[in-house]
C-alpha cells in the first residue's frame, strides 16, 4: 500500500531533550516535506526537500533540522526543544511537478513540557 | 510572497444544505490549486484540484472551478451530510512547488 508512514503518533517530551520525529514514504517520491498544524494558524511549511541530499526551509525552521540522505526518508530533529514547538507535525510527500497532490503521513502530535 | 485566504469558520450546517466555502489566492505565475480534506484525526487527504484556468475540480459531491479573474477557487457541495463534517483546506502549488495552505475552515453538519 503506497502510504507516508511518520513515527511516534504522539509523544510527550521535556523542554531541552534531543527528539526525532520518522518519516518515510514507498512511493519514490522526488519532494518531501514537513508542516506543522496549530490552532488558528492552519498547516505552515518547516522545511522541504526537492530530492536526496537537497532540502531547504520553509516559513518555520527556526528551532528544527531535517536531512534527506536516502529518497524514502526525511526525519524532523528537534535538537533542543521548547514549549512553542508543541504541535501536530505532518510530513508530506510526491512526485515533482506543481500539478501532483501531497501525500501526508497520519500526523504526530507532540507535547513539549 | 504566494498565499491563501479562506473563510473562517466554524460553519454549522444542517444536513442537505448547500454548502460554499470561500478561497482567494495570490500567486505569481499560475499555480495548481488543491482542496484538502482533515477528518478528526487523521492527516489530509486531496479532495480535489484544479490544474489551470477554468478547470473544475470535482469529487464525492464536491466543486471547486479555478477562476483566474477573481483569483477565486471556492469549494461547493449541493447538498451535504453528517460524514462531511471535517476541517477544510485550499492550497495552491506553484513553480516552486512549495504547496501552500490557508488556515482551513471547519465544517459541522447535524442530523
Amino acid at each position: 500500500e503506497a502510504q507516508v508512514t511518520q513515527n511516534p503518533r504522539y509523544l510527550i517530551t521535556v523542554t531541552g531533550k534531543k527528539l526525532t520525529v520518522t518519516c518515510s514514504q514507498n512511493m519514490n517520491h522526488e519532494y518531501m516535506s514537513w508542516y506543522r498544524q496549530d490552532p488558528g494558524l492552519g498547516l505552515r511549511q518547516i522545511y522541504y526537500s526537492m530530492n536526496v541530499e537537497v532540502t531547504d526551509k520553509g516559513d518555520v525552521p527556526e528551532g528544527y533540522k531535517v536531512s534527506r540522505k536516502e529518497k524514502r526518508n526525511f526525519p524532523l530533529i528537534l535538537e533542543s526543544p521548547s514549549p512553542n514547538q508543541t504541535s501536530l507535525y505532518f510530513c508530506a510527500s510526491s512526485p515533482q511537478g506543481k500539478n501532483e497532490k501531497l501525500f501526508f503521513g497520519s500526523g504526530t502530535q507532540l507535547s513539549v513540557l | 510572497g504566494n498565499s491563501v485566504t479562506q473563510m473562517e469558520g466554524p460553519v454549522t450546517l444542517s444536513e442537505e444544505a448547500f454548502l460554499t466555502i470561500n478561497c482567494t489566492y495570490t500567486a505569481t505565475g499560475y499555480p495548481s490549486l488543491f482542496w484538502y480534506v482533515q477528518y478528526p484525526g487523521e492527516g489530509l487527504q486531496l479532495l480535489l484540484k484544479a490544474t489551470k484556468a477554468d478547470d473544475k475540480g470535482s469529487n464525492k459531491g464536491f466543486e471547486a472551478t479555478y477562476r483566474k479573474e477573481t483569483t477565486s477557487f471556492h469549494l461547493e457541495k449541493g447538498s451535504v451530510q453528517v460524514s462531511d463534517s471535517a476541517v477544510y483546506f485550499c492550497g495552491q502549488r506553484g513553480g516552486s512547488e512549495k504547496l501552500v495552505f490557508g488556515k482551513g475552515t471547519k465544517l459541522t453538519v447535524n442530523p
